[in-house]
């Protein structure tokens, strides 16, 4: 079982629709998820950091955790093509150092 | 602020050379990790630097090291490249590390021939 799973999709949706992406985890002690960003040929860039079972919202992105059931998810509202990336769920596992394990990523496309 | 710089941006190696690249965290980061991107493996964790000590080390060969300096800027060094190392090297830096956000550099992209 890898630490961090996430569907490598591609997930497509038409413009202005919700884009779900979804991701597990396996180590019960992890405190920090995070989701990024990352355009072909760029680095990962941070859309969304949560800490606390339920959801958080920022703009049109809403990221969700359940630590119970491993899992963390993102919603992105309106979707637009230049939403169009890979999206990295990314998990500070239980030892207290610079540890992010990444998940293989999701590849979104929004269609026009 | 400015974000998180690293040189050089690309590099072209051939097997059996050695490399060493660059990252100067956010000013005011303490804890910069270094991370490898392939398109087989994703992102992989190489190792985590805070206060010039080594907090954590991932699953890389001895090939891969590092070292962290008083001010905070960090190098990586890999020796008797193979071609297998060629990859997108990236660093990231967060406050104190820990379960910290971590703000990702430009990256480092290595060819080995």
């Amino acid at each position: 079982q890898k630490e961090v799973e996430q569907n490598s999709g591609p997930l497509s949706v038409p413009e202005g629709a919700i884009a779900s992406l979804n991701c597990t985890y396996s180590d019960r002690g992890s405190q920090s998820f995070f989701w990024y960003r990352q355009y072909s040929g760029k680095s990962p860039e941070l859309i969304m950091s949560i800490y606390s079972n339920g959801d958080k919202e920022d703009g049109r992105f809403t990221a969700q955790l359940n630590k119970a059931s491993q899992y963390v998810s993102l919603l992105i509202r309106d979707s637009q093509p230049s939403d169009s990336a890979t999206y990295l769920c990314a998990v500070a596992g239980s030892s207290n150092t610079g540890k992010l394990i990444f998940g293989q990523g999701t590849t979104l496309q929004v269609k026009p | 602020k400015a974000g998180v710089t690293q040189t050089p941006r690309y590099l072209i190696k051939t097997r059996g050379q050695q490399v060493t690249l660059s990252c100067s965290p956010i000013s005011g980061h303490r804890s910069v990790s270094w991370y490898q991107q392939t398109p087989g493996q994703g992102l992989q964790f190489l190792f985590e630097y805070f206060s010039e000590t080594q907090r954590n080390k991932g699953n890389f060969p001895g090939r891969f090291s590092g070292r962290q300096f008083s001010n905070s800027r960090s190098e990586m060094n890999v020796s008797t490249l193979e071609l297998g190392d060629s990859a997108l090297y990236l660093c990231a830096s967060s406050g104190a590390g820990g379960r910290e956000t971590q703000y990702f550099g430009p990256g480092t992209r290595l060819l080995v021939l």
